[in-house]
């Protein structure tokens, strides 16, 4: 069974400055997506990057960026210039690639604390 | 497009009564699932649908049922609520096996 670790339960980052959150996984298949998602206090789960396994290149989404190591199992979320609204629960979650149904696995987050 | 939606935003419940917790969705995704998120814990997959007519178990289906009559509908209904089932739940859906899972604003429960 595919497990995801988030060792960091809290962290905190200057605003303006740059924070990595990190993420490890475990599976034996070859082909699989990995996310990172931002839960606010709000609640809502709000997709914040997403990796093809099969992609070397690092996804990227504005001021977000992820270090995929498909070897060492390792997929780490980099905030450049954090900002005020990116304090949330964020977290980290796995799926299969397989055709049908493929459940999605979650960490069990990491608290982003930004301190202005 | 109002995506996924889901009502009540949130109920309180004594122990061993039921209801229904309502997911909706406008985009047309086959898939559609529903999670309970418990504080230090991930979101955890509680029951699925890959269409109209068909669902399973995901990993802790015990004390919920669904059904899904329509593409856009997904309700989970608790049978007789228990204390352990308070929680947050989300109800999420996805266009096949390769979409990205798009979720609802989730509805917290709390029984007591």
């Amino acid at each position: 069974a595919q497990t995801v670790t988030q060792s960091q339960p809290e962290m905190s980052v200057q605003e303006a400055e740059t924070v990595t959150l990190s993420c490890t996984y475990d599976t034996s298949e070859s082909d699989y997506y990995l996310f990172w998602y931002k839960q606010p206090p709000s609640r809502q789960m709000i997709l914040v990057i997403r990796q093809e396994a099969y992609k070397q290149q690092n996804a990227t989404e504005n001021r977000f960026s992820v270090n995929f190591q498909k070897a060492a199992k390792s997929f780490s979320l980099k905030i450049s210039d954090s900002q005020l609204g990116d304090a949330a629960m964020y977290f980290c979650a796995y799926r299969s690639a397989r055709g049908g149904y493929q459940k999605v696995t979650f960490g069990t987050g990491t608290k982003l604390q930004v301190i202005p | 497009n109002a995506g996924v939606t889901q009502t009540p935003k949130f109920q309180v419940l004594k122990t061993g009564q039921s209801m229904t917790l309502q997911c909706a969705q406008d985009m047309n995704h086959e898939y559609m699932s529903w999670y309970r998120q418990d504080p230090g814990m991930g979101l955890r997959l509680i029951h699925y649908s890959v269409g109209a007519g068909i669902t399973d178990q995901g990993e802790v289906p015990n004390g919920y049922n669904v059904s899904r009559s329509t593409t856009e509908d997904f309700p989970l209904r608790l049978l007789s609520a228990a204390p352990s089932q308070t929680s947050v739940y989300f109800c999420a859906s996805r266009r096949q096996s390769w979409g990205t899972q798009y979720f609802g604003p989730g509805t917290r429960l709390l029984v007591l």
